[in-house]
């Protein structure tokens, strides 16, 4: 069965350093998500792309944050420069078709932590 | 605006009791509803979702959940639980007029004791 996959599961940087994460969504799929959740509290949308550019994005996404589809299977968020407050689980997901009912589909999750 | 809100965060049931996690969601717009289940080192997985038509929806590992849109709820159920069923579950809504981005209630985190 197709799975989002995402590397590396943990990553441990310091603090003002760059960070690069990593997801391959579902073969055909077009639309692509990036969430985070900091221990203890919310699953928090970050943004949504699609046809390589952002559809959407929420407060947390300021200009530290960036994502690109470098080729035709990967999907990153980068981190421009850490902070401590970045520590979280970020989850890569996606869906066949935009819109509100659709099923997006997650990855395992990456436990960035920002010392 | 759009939210949710799941009631316990953590609740625990005997093996074969009945299981029923809480979300109430606020939406100005018609809502489409989700539960995940997140497994320990796993990604969230999809449980069943509303989107229109019949109220009472039936998901994978015997769950279904009820949309009321009077009580702006949509609560998830099982019959019976069993031990592979312990889990943390998140309810999520998505507005239709959007681009499928999913806001999340809290997480309850289910355990099932033999």
């Amino acid at each position: 069965e197709p799975e989002v996959t995402q590397t590396p599961s943990h990553q441990v940087t310091q603090m003002g350093q760059e960070v690069i994460l990593r997801c391959v969504p579902i073969s055909n799929h077009l639309y692509f998500y990036w969430y985070r959740q900091i221990l203890g509290q919310k699953v928090e949308f970050l943004v949504s792309f699609y046809n390589n550019e952002i559809s959407e994005k929420s407060e947390i996404f300021d200009d530290q944050f960036s994502v690109e589809r470098p080729d035709g299977s990967n999907f990153t968020l980068k981190i421009r420069s850490t902070k401590l407050e970045d520590s979280a689980m970020y989850f890569c997901a996606s869906s066949a078709q935009r819109g509100g009912g659709n099923e997006q589909f997650f990855g395992p999750g990456t436990r960035l932590t920002v010392l | 605006a759009q939210s949710v809100t799941q009631l316990g965060s953590h609740v625990s049931v005997s093996e074969g009791a009945l299981v029923l996690l809480r979300c109430n969601y606020s939406s100005s717009v018609p809502p489409y509803l989700f539960w995940y289940v997140q497994y320990p080192n796993q990604g969230l997985q999809l449980l069943l979702k509303y989107t229109t038509g019949a109220t009472l929806v039936k998901g994978i590992n015997g769950f279904e959940a009820e949309f009321k849109k009077s009580e702006t709820s949509f609560h998830l159920t099982k019959p019976s639980a069993h031990m592979s069923d312990a889990a943390e579950y998140f309810c999520a809504v998505s507005a239709g007029n959007q681009g499928g981005k999913l806001i999340f209630g809290q997480g309850t985190e289910l355990s099932v004791k033999p």
